[in-house]
């Protein structure tokens, strides 16, 4: 049974472009819970959502972000025109519905230029 | 929102002492869970606590929750190098939802 799944490992994008972070939960997961790392600092809430549905997005910033978790595929968070202070480690976790016990990926380090 | 504070933020150590972190919340918490990160890498499952005065050991690594449910330490017994890394508390103060995390203790241990 593989593990919570994350694509890129790794991506550098200049500034203005857009990021695309993909997160697949675990074989059976319904919940996905996406944090950001800044460096020197700790994981942080960005959003959980549901499959088609975004429980509590209050971590999220308010412009350039978004996330989806669509009935079919993986996760996405999205960030458009991206400035170096996005820069961080993006971690997924995924959970089955009604529990806390969270999975963790590996995480995406996006690096902007 | 909960907060969840760690410390020290640092130990370093020589090989073969003991240490203890803490982690202390500001609420009650439902779960309370203990990660390892290597630097760079992603986190590694240590232990869940859930109940009150609960305590679990894993290999040389015990953790302990407190009646209150606010408060946690890690302790490692005889530490080893690969012991070396970023120890993260995390929690959730209900049965599902996001996880508020502890900014972490970095712990380097000396040969």
């Amino acid at each position: 049974n593989a593990g919570v799944m994350q694509n890129p490992r790794h991506l550098v994008r200049r500034r203005g472009q857009e990021a695309r972070l993909r997160c697949s939960p675990m074989k059976g997961h319904s919940h996905v819970y996406w944090y950001r790392q800044l460096p020197e600092e700790g994981l942080k809430f960005m959003v959980y959502l549901q499959k088609e549905n975004i429980i509590d997005e209050s971590g999220m910033p308010k412009e350039r972000f978004s996330a989806e978790f669509p009935k079919e595929g993986p996760s996405i968070l999205r960030i458009q025109q991206v400035v170096r202070g996005d820069s961080a480690a993006y971690f997924c976790a995924s959970s089955l519905a009604g529990s806390y016990e969270q999975y963790f990926g590996p995480g995406t380090r996006l690096t902007v230029t | 929102s909960q907060e969840l504070e760690q410390s020290p933020q640092s130990l370093i150590v020589q090989e073969g002492k003991n240490l203890t972190i803490n982690c202390t919340s500001s609420k009650t918490l439902y779960g309370l869970y203990w990660y390892k990160q290597k630097y760079g890498e992603g986190l590694i499952f240590l232990m869940m606590l859930q109940k009150g005065g609960e305590e679990k050991s894993h290999e040389k690594i015990t953790a302990k929750l407190d009646e209150k449910k606010q408060q946690s330490s890690l302790h490692i017994t005889a530490s080893q190098p690969s012991h070396a890394g970023i120890y993260l508390c995390g929690g959730t103060d209900t049965n599902a939802g996001k996880s508020t995390f502890g900014d972490g203790t970095t712990l380097t241990v000396k040969p």
